[in-house]
Parts: C-alpha cells; structure tokens; sequence
C-alpha cells in the first residue's frame, strides 16, 4: 500500500534530550512537510523540503532541525532548544509541479511528551 | 496579513441533520483551497480541494464545498450527518503566487453529533 507513516506513535522526551521523529513516504512524491499540531491553534508549519538534499524553515522551524538525504525520508529532530516540545506532529508530501496545484498528503502523526 | 478564519470552533448537529462549516480566508488573490477532517489522535485527510472550474466541489463521504469569491469563502456542506461524522475540520490554502506548496490552516472547527 501506498501511504506516509511515521514512527514512534508516542515519544517521551527527557529535559535536555534531542529526539528523532521518522517520516517515510512510498508515494515518490518530491516535497515533505513536517507540521506541529496544537489545541486550538491549527497546525503550523515547522520544516519543508521540495528536493533532496534540500529544505527550508517553516513558521516555528527555532528549536527543530531536519534532514532529506533520501527522497522517501524526511526525519524531524527536536532538540533541547525547543522548550515547549510537548505537541501531535505531523508529516505530510506531496507532488511537486510548477503550476502550484499540488495536494498535501498525511502521514497518522507522533504524540511527542515531555516527562 | 495573509490568513484563514474558521468562525466556528465547535459546533453541534443531530444526526440526519444538515451540517454547514463556514471558512474565510484573506489573500490578494483565489488561493487552491482544501478540507481536511482528523478523527482523535489521527492524520489529517483530504475531503475535498478547488483549484479552479466549478465553484460547488465534490469531495469523499458524502461533502461538497462552494467557493464564493466575493465573500472570500469555501464552506463545506452536508446534506445529512452520520455519528461517524463526529471529528475536527480544517479549511486550508495554498497561495497561488507562492512556489512553495504552503499550506496556510485555520484553527479548526470540532464537530459533535447527538444520536
């Protein structure tokens, strides 16, 4: 099946701890996107890619760190810069054409918490 | 500034009755537009998006939504409500002008069916 996942489902963080959320994608879609998600607030956009070996800040990218060295992969590191890491994160891909009509795709998110 | 208002953070409709979500977004020019519905500590996924054509779109599960330029709309309607319905909506847009794929979301609208 054809989809995004991302590993863990939950993630405990200790204070002062960087932790690695893991997005893969077998669509072959170019872009991916990592948004945090919080209660009443939508989701925000913290890091995206268009291509390999590329990517750009987002909204809230301070605290966060990424890399793409594959297509199918776009990991999300929360480092012990963010102080309010507690929150649903998203990843999502795409497609990527010039005429801007791409459609955002959702992995089924991680649950970071802090102990 | 560019934004993306869902007025209504949560609503409550019976079941079999008629559902409308009202989202407005503030942009110089029609952005794409999109519905997504996340069921509790789920993904997001894809209703329904208008990129151009038809104003009255289609989308999964029975919803549509018609965009209205001059109210800066896109509300998503459903003729009846089922329990499974029950969930939290998100209208977003993508700017035309940006090369980004961006997605901009309003704060969501949490929907309760009553048996």
């Amino acid at each position: 099946d054809g989809g995004i996942t991302q590993s863990p489902k939950y993630l405990f963080r200790k204070e002062g701890q960087n932790v690695t959320l893991s997005c893969e994608q077998n669509l072959n879609h170019d872009a991916m996107y990592w948004y945090r998600q919080d209660p009443g607030q939508g989701l925000r956009l913290i890091y995206y890619s268009q291509i390999v070996n590329d990517f750009q800040k987002g909204d809230i990218a301070e605290g966060y760190s990424v890399s793409r060295e594959k297509k199918e992969s776009f990991p999300l590191t929360v480092t012990s810069a963010q102080k309010n890491p507690t929150a649903f994160y998203l990843c999502a891909s795409s497609p990527w054409s010039t005429s801007g009509e791409e459609t955002q795709y959702f992995g089924p998110g991680t649950r970071l918490l802090v102990l | 500034a560019q934004s993306v208002t869902q007025p209504d953070i949560h609503i409550t409709v019976s079941e079999g009755a008629s559902l409308e979500l009202r989202c407005n977004y503030s942009y110089g020019a029609t952005p794409y537009l999109f519905w997504y519905v996340q069921s509790p500590g789920q993904g997001l996924q894809l209703l329904l998006k208008y990129f151009s054509g038809d104003t009255l779109v289609q989308g999964i599960k029975g919803f549509e939504a018609e965009f209205k330029r001059s109210q800066s709309s896109f509300n998503l309607r459903k003729p009846s409500v089922h329990w499974s319905d029950a969930a939290e909506y998100f209208c977003a847009v993508a700017p035309r002008s940006s090369n980004t794929g961006k997605l901009i979301f309003g704060q969501g609208t949490t929907l309760q069916v009553k048996p």
